[in-house]
């Protein structure tokens, strides 16, 4: 199957710096790739949508601000997280979607996952 | 409200016992019902895509089925190697956002 890597696995920082979390997908093209965050014992929750080439969209109550967001590329996206606060730690995870008229149904596309950064601020 | 609901929230089996795994969920627009599994401290793997009522794929011991209010995924003759959390997630729109389940934590005992 189609292969999405993150970069960091881990990462401890301090509080008050700024952490970068890269989204690669290795053997496809995406257009568009999604950010979720996951805290222990519950579920993804979606932050926001990367578009290669424009801005992302953020889901309500994401500050766009704290976290940002750049798919400069067809096989990157990375996630920033400015000024990183202990509340701020949680498990990110990327996925990215296959392109219209590859998968199994071309209208919706098959999401596949990177392997997760745990971020822990100190 | 779009929702999606996995139960039980943990299941514990002995190897061998087969059982079943629920997602209900209340979207308009299904576009596709999505199964991962995680283990810990890793990102979903995927499973199986759905699309429509009757579907099923199967994949070794597990199987996953579609109707119009809910999905199962039916595990046969579950292997310790088996235990992880496995999620649910729906597509309900061309953008691709995804709606997750809270999960169900199987866990499989020799």
């Amino acid at each position: 199957g189609a292969v999405v890597s993150q970069h960091p696995s881990r990462v401890i920082c301090k509080s008050g710096t700024s952490v970068k979390i890269e989204c690669r997908s290795l053997d496809f093209q995406a257009t568009t790739m999604f950010w979720y965050r996951q805290f222990p014992k519950q579920s993804l929750m979606l932050m926001a949508t990367s578009n290669e080439g424009s801005k992302a969209t953020y889901e309500q109550g994401v500050e766009k601000d704290k976290f940002l967001i750049n798919h400069a590329s067809l096989t990157l996206s990375t996630l920033t997280v400015t000024s990183a606060h202990p509340e701020d730690s949680s498990f990110y995870i990327c996925s990215a979607r296959l392109p219209r008229g590859t998968g199994a149904q071309s209208n919706t596309g098959e999401l596949f996952f990177g392997e997760g950064s745990r971020l822990t601020v100190l | 409200e779009d929702q999606v609901t996995q139960s039980p929230e943990a299941l514990r089996l002995q190897e061998g016992e087969s059982s079943s795994l629920n997602c209900s969920y209340t979207v308009s627009g299904l576009r596709g019902l999505f199964w991962y599994r995680q283990d810990p401290g890793k990102g979903p793997e995927f499973l199986f895509t759905l699309y429509s009522a009757g579907e099923e794929k199967e994949k070794e011991r597990l199987k996953a089925t579609l109707t119009k209010k809910e999905s199962f995924l039916h595990i046969t003759a579950p292997k310790p190697e088996d235990s992880a959390t496995y999620l649910c997630a729906v597509q309900y729109n061309q953008g691709g956002k995804l709606i997750f389940g809270q999960g169900t934590e199987l866990s499989v005992k020799p």
